[in-house]
């Protein structure tokens, strides 16, 4: 079983609807990373939560850490949000704080 | 641009070959990451430097070897190479550990043939 689990797989949305991508990790983490990469291969960092909520325009995310879950929100969705969304935690079971442990990420595709 | 700065952009070369990937952190970040992505794998972290000693490794292989340098640029060696090294790789830095944020490269295509 992977570290982080992500779901789903793969999203196909209307321009405008309201999307949530979750990430289950199964290990004790110091915080939490929502990152986007979109076709061409660059990476983005969107979020880094330890607990709460942190919002950035049209993006919320959210973590329970008791629960061991987070979400990725995105209101009124467009197009240009078409990417893939990937979640990483930080700390786990090898002992360091400091690498990332990725799930296998999310491709989001938003239609006109 | 991310302030991280990573050479080349891509890559082409064959089976048994060596390779060097660059990547130059955003100004002020001491700590530089690497990490590989691939079809199969997804993305793994291979080692990360500090202020120049090596802080973490990952999955790296053996064939594999990096080091920071004092002007805090960092590059990754690749040696031997397969072609199921073939892959994105990956450089990120951050001011600190990684608690304070991370900033990723562009990433070096490697294509092995």
């Amino acid at each position: 079983k992977n570290e982080v689990e992500q779901s789903p797989q793969n999203l196909t949305a209307q321009e405008g609807e309201f999307i949530t991508i979750n990430c289950s990790y199964s290990v004790g983490i110091s915080a939490l990373h929502w990152l986007q990469q979109h076709p061409g291969g660059g990476i983005v960092s969107l979020f880094m939560l330890s607990s709460g909520k942190k919002k950035h325009g049209r993006l919320i995310a959210t973590i329970n850490i008791q629960e061991k879950h987070s979400s990725l929100h995105i209101t009124a969705s467009h197009p240009r949000d078409s990417a893939v969304y990937i979640c990483a935690v930080m700390g786990g079971s090898g002992g360091s704080n400091y690498k990332l442990t990725f799930g296998k990420g999310t491709l989001l595709t938003v239609n006109p | 641009d991310s302030g991280v700065t990573q050479t080349p952009k891509h890559l082409i070369t064959a089976t048994g070959q060596r390779v060097t990937l660059r990547c130059s952190p955003r100004s002020g970040d001491l700590s530089v990451y690497w990490y590989q992505q691939s079809l199969d794998q997804g993305l793994q972290f291979l080692i990360q430097y500090y202020n120049g000693e090596e802080r973490a490794k990952g999955n790296i292989l053996e064939r594999f070897s990096a080091q920071q340098f004092p002007d805090l640029h960092s590059e990754l060696n690749l040696s031997s190479l397969e072609l199921g090294d073939s892959a994105l790789y990956f450089c990120a830095s951050s001011v600190g550990g990684a608690a304070n944020g991370y900033t990723f490269g562009s990433g070096t295509r490697l294509t092995v043939v």
